[in-house]
């Protein structure tokens, strides 16, 4: 079964500093990979996806991620933080698309805090 | 864009009671809609997979008679907590997936689209 890991649960950056997040995952083939983003009572919001092809992904809000099958990570990046970006980090990752039956497996979150 | 709305956002009931959170895609249809529950500081728990006009698929450890799914519809599936605890309570947060005909079964700009929850507080 697929799994996600995220080693770290709480990061904090100085507004205007770069930033990025790790994600890990275990999937014996082709993973679809993503990143959500959540705010405080919040829903979910998707911020980019890994399908297949170029393996540097953009997504919005000026973040990126680089799907990397040898170190089997999915690490989400963003040049200049903004204090607005603060919140909880969301990867996820869902074996099989092509079915009713695939379902999105999400990481334990990393939360984001950002310094003035 | 694709939007789903949670409706209450915010419940508050006293133990014993049931709870019903509805959970509808405004403006697509969704043959499927998964429900998750997230506890403080955590991560999301897939708790079942709803499919329009069959029974849902919970996953393990999840209590079908306790959380009762039912997706009557495509745009609409609620999630009833029968006989709240306090135990019970946490934020519930559901996603759908537009219905799609043919091979590219995901296209466009999200695959899922989330909910906003429904923070439940049972007294």
């Amino acid at each position: 079964a697929q799994s996600v890991t995220q080693p770290d649960i709480h990061i904090t950056v100085s507004e205007g500093a770069s930033l990025e997040l790790r994600c890990n995952y275990s999937y014996g083939a082709t993973p679809y990979l993503f990143w959500y983003v959540q705010s405080p009572g919040q829903g979910l919001q998707l911020l980019l996806k890994y399908f297949s092809g170029d393996t540097l992904v953009q997504g919005i809000k000026g973040f990126e991620a680089e799907f990397k099958r040898s170190q089997s990570s999915f690490n989400l990046r963003k040049p200049s933080v903004h204090w607005s970006d603060a919140a909880e980090y969301f990867c996820a990752v869902a074996s099989v698309l092509w079915s009713s039956a695939s379902k999105i497996i999400f990481g334990s979150g990393t939360r984001l805090s950002i310094r003035p | 864009g694709a939007v789903v709305s949670q409706h209450p956002s915010w419940v508050i009931c006293k133990s014993g009671t049931s709870v019903k959170i509805e959970c509808r895609s405004l403006d697509f249809q969704a043959t499927t809609m998964f429900w998750y529950r997230q506890f403080p500081k955590q991560s999301l728990m897939l708790m079942a997979t709803s499919n329009e006009g069959s029974k849902a698929t919970y996953e393990q450890g999840v209590e079908k008679d306790k959380f009762l799914i039912n997706h009557a519809s495509l745009t609409l599936s609620t999630l009833t907590v029968t006989s709240a605890h306090p135990e019970d309570s946490s934020f519930y947060i559901c996603s759908a997936r537009e219905s799609a005909s043919g091979s590219l079964y995901y296209s466009g700009a999200n695959v899922l689209t989330f909910g906003a929850g429904s923070r439940l507080t049972v007294l």
